[in-house]
């Protein structure tokens, strides 16, 4: 069974400063891992999502996320972070077989200083 | 309307009422799910349809019960509740259950005095 650890139930930068929201899984197979984030009384929305091949991926609104299989972490960052961006960031996990929950982590409350 | 729509987006509701949660998907997906999200824990998986039928419940009470009409729709009809049970409740689908991306509803915010 696969499982995500989110560090950090809550993190505030600055804006205009890095953003930096960490998640490490556990997964006996390959996974495949996936950022969403959900902004008040909204659903989960796709940030992005590694599969296979690159393992830098780009997604929405200018983050990215790195698949590091050795360190088995898939942290989110952002250059340069917006009032916008703030909202809970959930990190998700599933296995390569197919036929598998998305199993997700606790959510990182991301807020903005202004 | 595009995506995944929910209905309604807030519900309050006595512990002896019943009711249904409404979710409609507008992206020709075969599968879909319900989610309950409640504070500080992660996202549980309740229910999983898959070309209408159900391919998962992950041990849920039966005061829920999931209806698949057709791959468009799904509903969770709600039958004497407890408080506990108050949470956002989110719908999602996906092109199929072997398909991982999933897109979600808004969700419906449900009370329960």
């Amino acid at each position: 069974a696969q499982s995500v650890t989110q560090l950090g139930s809550h993190v505030s930068v600055s804006e205009g400063a890095l953003v930096l929201l960490r998640c490490n899984y556990s997964s006996s197979v390959p996974p495949y891992l996936f950022w969403y984030v959900q902004y008040p009384n909204q659903g989960l929305q796709l940030l992005l999502k590694y599969t296979t091949g690159a393992t830098l991926v780009k997604g929405i609104n200018g983050f990215e996320a790195e698949f590091k299989k050795s360190e088995t972490s898939f942290h989110l960052t952002k250059p340069s972070a917006h009032m916008s961006d703030a909202a809970e960031y959930f990190c998700a996990v599933s296995v390569q077989r197919g036929n598998e929950k998305l199993t997700f982590g606790t959510g990182t409350r991301l807020t903005i200083i202004p | 309307e595009t995506g995944v729509t929910q209905t309604p987006r807030h519900l309050v509701m006595g512990m002896t009422n019943k009711k249904s949660l409404k979710c409609e998907q507008h992206l020709g997906h075969n599968a879909m799910y319900w989610y309950k999200q409640s504070a500080k824990k992660p996202l549980e998986l309740m229910f999983v349809y898959n070309f209408k039928e159900q391919t998962e419940n992950n041990s849920v009470p039966s005061r829920f019960s999931p209806e698949c009409p057709n791959s468009s729709h799904l509903f969770l009809h709600l039958h004497t509740l407890q408080p506990e049970d108050s949470a956002l409740y989110l719908c999602a689908s996906s092109q199929d259950i072997m398909i991982n991306e999933q897109f979600f509803g808004p969700g419906t915010r449900l009370t329960v005095l």
